[in-house]
């Protein structure tokens, strides 16, 4: 069964405070690993794909990373406008009704002041 | 262009009554997804829709929800009877492709069950 695994659960910076998110993941062969952005009372926007160790993808002040055990969310110089929860998501190549299931993690909260 | 849609957004309902959540997916998305998100936690898949055939529901529980896709487009999530521990917040989201893990996810309806 595929498992993925946030952390810290909660995250406070001070705006300028660059830091890194962990998701570690057990996965039946990586199809890919997304990374997701949920603003309180919304629902879950989509941010990154990876889909190899080595891969990064970047975004303002977000950078995401995978290597074949773990992805890290790296922002850098960070604004109030970056709070919010960010999960991650890996997808497993088994196939499911033609489709791959999207295995999420259980977030990291995190809160950017002033 | 116009997002996934979802009603009622907020919902509260004494225990053993009935409920029925609706969504509109994105137009041209063949995939139609609800999860269930609890506080705290990441999405958890119910069911997905390759147009209007169910080809993953293992983890919805079928003694009191159900769920249908009109037509290959939009959906109705319902639960009867309701249970207190239904309370929830229930996602609709929709991809392009079933192998796609870029979700696109409504703002989601929120049930309280007293």
């Amino acid at each position: 069964e595929d498992q993925v695994t946030q952390s810290p659960e909660a995250l406070r910076l001070q705006e300028g405070e660059s830091s890194s998110l962990n998701c570690s993941y057990t996965v039946s062969g990586l199809r890919g690993l997304f990374w997701y952005r949920q603003d309180p009372g919304k629902g879950p926007e989509f941010l990154f794909t990876l889909y190899s160790a080595g891969e990064e993808k970047e975004k303002e002040r977000l950078k995401a990373t995978l290597t074949k055990k773990e992805s890290f969310l790296h922002i850098t110089a960070p604004k109030p406008e970056d709070s919010a929860t960010y999960l991650c998501a890996v997808q497993s190549n088994i196939l499911t009704g033609g489709g791959n299931k999207l295995t999420f993690g259980t977030g990291t909260q995190l809160k950017v002041e002033l | 262009e116009a997002g996934v849609v979802q009603s009622p957004r907020y919902k509260i309902i004494e225990k053993k009554q009935p409920v029925a959540f609706w969504c509109n997916p994105i137009s041209g998305h063949n995939t139609l997804y609800w999860y269930l998100q609890n506080l705290g936690q990441g999405p958890e898949l119910l069911i997905r829709y390759e147009n209007e055939e169910a080809v993953d529901d293992s983890q919805l529980p079928k003694d009191r929800f159900s769920a249908e896709r009109l037509k290959g487009v939009d959906s109705t999530l319902k639960i009867q009877p309701a249970e207190l521990g239904d309370s929830a917040v229930y996602l609709c989201a929709s991809s392009f492709t079933g192998m796609s893990g870029e979700l696109f996810f409504g703002e989601g309806s929120r049930l309280t069950v007293l």
